[in-house]
């Protein structure tokens, strides 16, 4: 089975410049997420997707940040402009769906690397 | 107050060593589940074992056990027989609100496996 899709894997861009990272996630996974890693830290949540619809972006820099979920599968993110302290590696995440038991446990990419100078 | 809370910024285990990873953890959820991750340097987060909050035993998947103290609210979790692959960041993490919630993370262990 393959798992959580992510691109590009490395990305170094100028502060102010735009930037967008790609997720395909587990195939029949309703939820995904998108984290925020900044080195040395635990991965932050920005936003949660339940099928297309927003459940949680409490956390996303709306500013900034921003991120869809068309059709229910692949996803976007987008930080524009970018600032330095963006630079940070960008995972998204997926799972089966809203309910309990290590049946719904969140499945991790590898990650986009993102670094803004 | 942090959600999740691991002590040990980084530790050195000889390689065939049990090892003992700690997490502390606080909610108010009577429905909850512990992860926890290994993060290798490539970057990708690895699942390696779920403790849910309604559970009567202890989680275990092959080397990795979880030593679930629900009254301590801690889940250690302990790696035996270790090897010089287990090198890499560990994380616990926790999910509140029944399953519908994302995780929140601790800040890690950075954890090394000496020969």
């Amino acid at each position: 089975e393959a798992g959580v899709a992510q691109s590009p894997r490395y990305k170094i861009i100028e502060k102010r410049q735009s930037v967008a990272f790609w997720c395909n996630p587990i195939s029949g996974h309703a939820t995904l997420y998108w984290y925020q890693q900044i080195l040395g830290q635990g991965p932050k949540l920005l936003i949660q997707f339940q099928n297309n619809g927003v459940v949680d972006d409490s956390q996303l820099p709306k500013d900034r940040f921003s991120a869809e979920r068309l059709k229910g599968v692949d996803s976007t993110l987008k930080i524009q402009p970018a600032k330095l302290e963006d630079s940070a590696v960008y995972l998204c995440a997926s799972s089966l769906g809203r309910f309990e038991g290590s049946g719904n446990t969140i499945y991790f990419g590898e990650g986009s690397w993102l670094t803004v100078v | 107050a942090q959600k999740i809370t691991q002590t040990q910024p980084g530790m050195f285990v000889q390689e065939k060593e049990a090892v003992t990873l700690d997490c502390t953890y606080d909610t108010s959820d009577p429905s909850y589940g512990l992860f926890w991750y290994k993060q290798p340097s490539s970057g990708e987060m690895i699942f390696l074992i779920y403790q849910g909050s309604y559970d009567q035993q202890n989680a275990t998947e092959g080397r990795y056990s979880l030593n679930f103290q629900k009254a301590r609210k801690s889940a250690n979790l302990v790696i035996s027989a270790s090897q010089l692959g287990d090198s890499a960041m560990y994380f616990c993490a926790m999910r509140e609100g029944g399953g519908a919630d994302g995780l929140t993370f601790g800040k890690g262990t950075h954890l090394i496996i000496q020969p």
